[in-house]
């Protein structure tokens, strides 16, 4: 079983849908990023959560530290968010990767 | 601030030949780290430099090293190319007071 797994794996939506994806961990973190890479492999640092809840934009990004999940919504989705979106759990200076939601944001 | 930078941004090498690839942080970061990005693999992380230190390291071979200089710049080296280590290889800075990181555009390393 892999240490990170996200759903879903690709996601197509309509534009204005209010998207959510999923983060499942099982080791030890202390803190849990979100990235966004864009086709051509530019890859953004979203959210960095160690706790609770945070909002940037129509970006929202929670985390249960207890139940070691986190969550990644986007609401009013744009085409502009048409990416790829991993998680990426970080304990003590090492990380991991989810393999990454392939998200499609149709017009 | 300028970005992250990386140079080359492209590279083609040849297998057993050796390469080096470079990442500038962005200004006043002092922790450089190097992942590398496969179709079959994602992304892995390889190491972190803090003040030219390596703070950690993933499960690479020992082909894989890397250094940071005192003005943070860091190299990593492959060495002994296998068809393998063909990839996108990216680097990432963060600065004392944030642990969120800024990637670089990333080096495309292409084994033949």
């Amino acid at each position: 079983k892999n240490e990170v797994e996200q759903s879903p794996q690709n996601l197509t939506a309509q534009e204005g849908e209010f998207i959510t994806i999923n983060c499942s961990y099982s080791v030890g973190i202390s803190a849990l990023h979100w990235l966004q890479q864009h086709p051509g492999g530019g890859i953004v640092s979203l959210f960095m959560l160690s706790s609770g809840k945070k909002k940037h934009g129509r970006l929202i990004a929670t985390i249960n530290i207890q139940e070691k999940h986190s969550s990644l919504h986007i609401t009013a989705s744009h085409p502009r968010d048409s990416a790829v979106y991993i998680c990426a759990p970080s304990g003590t200076y090492k990380y991991i990767f989810g393999t990454g939601t392939r998200l499609k944001v149709l017009a | 601030k300028a970005g992250v930078t990386q140079t080359p941004r492209y590279l083609i090498k040849t297998r057993g030949q050796q390469v080096t690839l470079s990442c500038s942080p962005i200004s006043g970061h002092r922790s450089v780290s190097w992942y590398q990005q496969t179709p079959g693999q994602g992304l892995q992380f390889l190491f972190e430099y803090f003040s030219e230190t390596q703070r950690n390291k993933g499960n690479f071979p020992g082909r894989f090293s890397g250094r940071q200089f005192s003005n943070s710049r860091s190299e990593m080296n492959v060495s002994t190319l296998e068809l393998g280590d063909s990839a996108l290889y990216l680097c990432a800075s963060s600065g004392v007071l944030t642990d969120t990181q800024y990637f670089g555009p990333g080096t495309r390393l292409t084994v033949l």
